[in-house]
């Protein structure tokens, strides 16, 4: 079983949409969640993060994690053309053996918002 | 503010040859640096990353090798490039204490033919 589990998608929806995009998970032990956009052929940059149950929003993004289902969820209300991306959920737990975070990624989901 | 750059950003090798993909970051010292790949439809996948000068950590045995020379600066390489090392690398930095945020260079796409 993989460690963090998304949906590749691709996902496609007409501008103006709320999207859900989501991820599971098995281990309790991470204590951050990174929801991260890339634009294709280009690196991922950070859209959010969390690190208690519960929603954090920011402008048209929310966040939102529960612990206790081990689910997390990025939703984008009124999308846009210019959302689409890749988006990958991420997370991270600190490793005594490298004394740093150690972070781990899904394999991100594809969303196209048309015009 | 802090810029990181990777080169080449693309690159076609034949199988059996040498790959050296140099990643450096400005702006900010002693960062951890990690290399990924990313292929699709199997996210990213850290291959290395590096708390110090010289202190380097693989995460996956493979046919690559991973070096950091100097405080901002971090070399993939390989001696003889198989056809499986095909990928989107990426090279990130985060501060020793990072909790959650990685920056991520442009990568560089990498065929092996």
């Amino acid at each position: 079983q993989k460690e963090v589990e998304q949906d590749p998608g691709p996902l496609s929806v007409p501008e103006g949409a709320i999207v859900s995009l989501n991820c599971t998970y098995s281990n309790s032990a991470f204590q951050y969640f990174m929801w991260y956009r890339q634009y294709s052929r280009k690196g991922p940059e950070l859209l959010m993060y969390t690190y208690s149950s519960g929603n954090k929003e920011d402008g048209r993004f929310t966040a939102q994690v529960d612990k206790s289902s081990k689910y997390i969820s990025l939703f984008i209300r009124d999308s846009q053309p210019s959302d689409s991306a890749t988006y990958l959920c991420a997370m991270s737990l600190f490793s005594p053996k490298s004394g740093t975070y150690k972070y781990i990624f899904g394999t991100g989901t594809r969303l196209k918002v048309l015009a | 503010s802090q810029t990181i750059h990777q080169w080449p950003a693309t690159l076609v090798q034949p199988v059996g040859s040498p790959l050296s993909l140099e990643c450096t970051v400005e702006g900010t010292s002693n960062p951890n640096l990690y290399w990924y790949r990313q292929a699709a439809g199997r996210g990213l996948q850290l291959l290395f990353y590096s708390v110090g000068i010289g202190q380097i950590s693989s995460e996956v045995p493979q046919n690559l090798s991973a070096s950091r020379p100097q405080d901002r600066q971090f070399i993939l390489s390989s001696k003889k490039l198989l056809l499986s090392d095909s990928g989107f690398y990426l090279c990130a930095w985060s501060v020793q204490s990072g909790k959650y945020e990685q920056y991520f260079g442009p990568g560089t796409r990498l065929t092996v033919t």
